[in-house]
């Protein structure tokens, strides 16, 4: 089955900076990857994604790569605020008809004001 | 639009009592997903269904969890008989119905947090 490794599990930066978390996955049949930020007590919720036929997707200050010969996707995070303080999680899908999320094990980012 | 809505947000049962934990998704999404996370781990995925089937349940623990959607109603995980590994996060996702475009993405509740005692 499907294996993410997910680094690092604790980040700090200072506000303003850019954060980076790095994913890898195990499955080359994988072709959807979505990044979750869960803040204490809630529930994940969905920042950004992106598909296998596609290198790189940017909403605002987050960012998202993926390197699908490597199989690693990265999420980037600029200008960053105290409210982006949270876990971030990284999590791959399979193909059709595979619809089960496999995730890393979390980052926890703390911007520092 | 209301989101994926879990209910209770907490639940605490003595060690073999049943626990049942609800899942509403959101409005027009059809099918549902059941995940566990334990402290400072990743989602676990638990079981798959859409309608009143279930598709994919290869994470659940082969006794004692059971999951259903029906036809009218939340989606329900049902753990009997609970012990004290049981005590985790349990997160229900809702995604849309497939699209040529590929998968869909999954919304998430705010999940329960099961104490055993």
């Amino acid at each position: 089955g499907e294996n993410v490794e997910q680094h690092p599990s604790t980040l700090s930066v200072q506000e303003g900076d850019s954060a980076v978390i790095k994913c890898t996955y195990s499955d080359s049949a994988s072709n959807y990857f979505p990044w979750y930020k869960q803040e204490l007590g809630k529930g994940p919720q969905l920042i950004i994604d992106i598909r296998s036929n596609v290198g790189e997707k940017k909403d605002q200050r987050i960012a998202v790569t993926l390197n699908k010969t490597a199989k690693h996707f990265s999420l980037h995070i600029t200008e960053t605020q105290p409210e982006d303080s949270a876990v971030y999680f990284c999590a791959a899908l399979g193909g059709f008809g595979n619809e089960k999320l496999t995730f890393g094990t979390g980052t926890r980012l703390t911007i520092i004001p | 639009n209301a989101g994926v809505m879990q209910n209770p947000r907490h639940l605490v049962r003595r060690r073999g009592q049943e626990a049942r934990l609800r899942c509403s998704p959101m409005k027009g999404h059809s099918h549902v997903y059941w995940y566990r996370q334990l402290p400072e781990e990743g989602l676990k995925f638990m079981v798959y269904l859409q309608k009143e089937n279930i598709i994919d349940e290869s994470g659940m623990p082969k006794e004692r969890f059971s999951a259903e959607f029906p036809k009218e109603g939340p989606s329900i995980l049902r753990i009997q008989q609970v012990v004290r590994g049981d005590s985790a996060a349990y997160f229900c996702a809702s995604s849309p119905p497939f699209s040529p475009g590929g998968n869909q993405p999954q919304h998430f509740g705010d999940g329960t947090r099961l104490s055993i005692l």
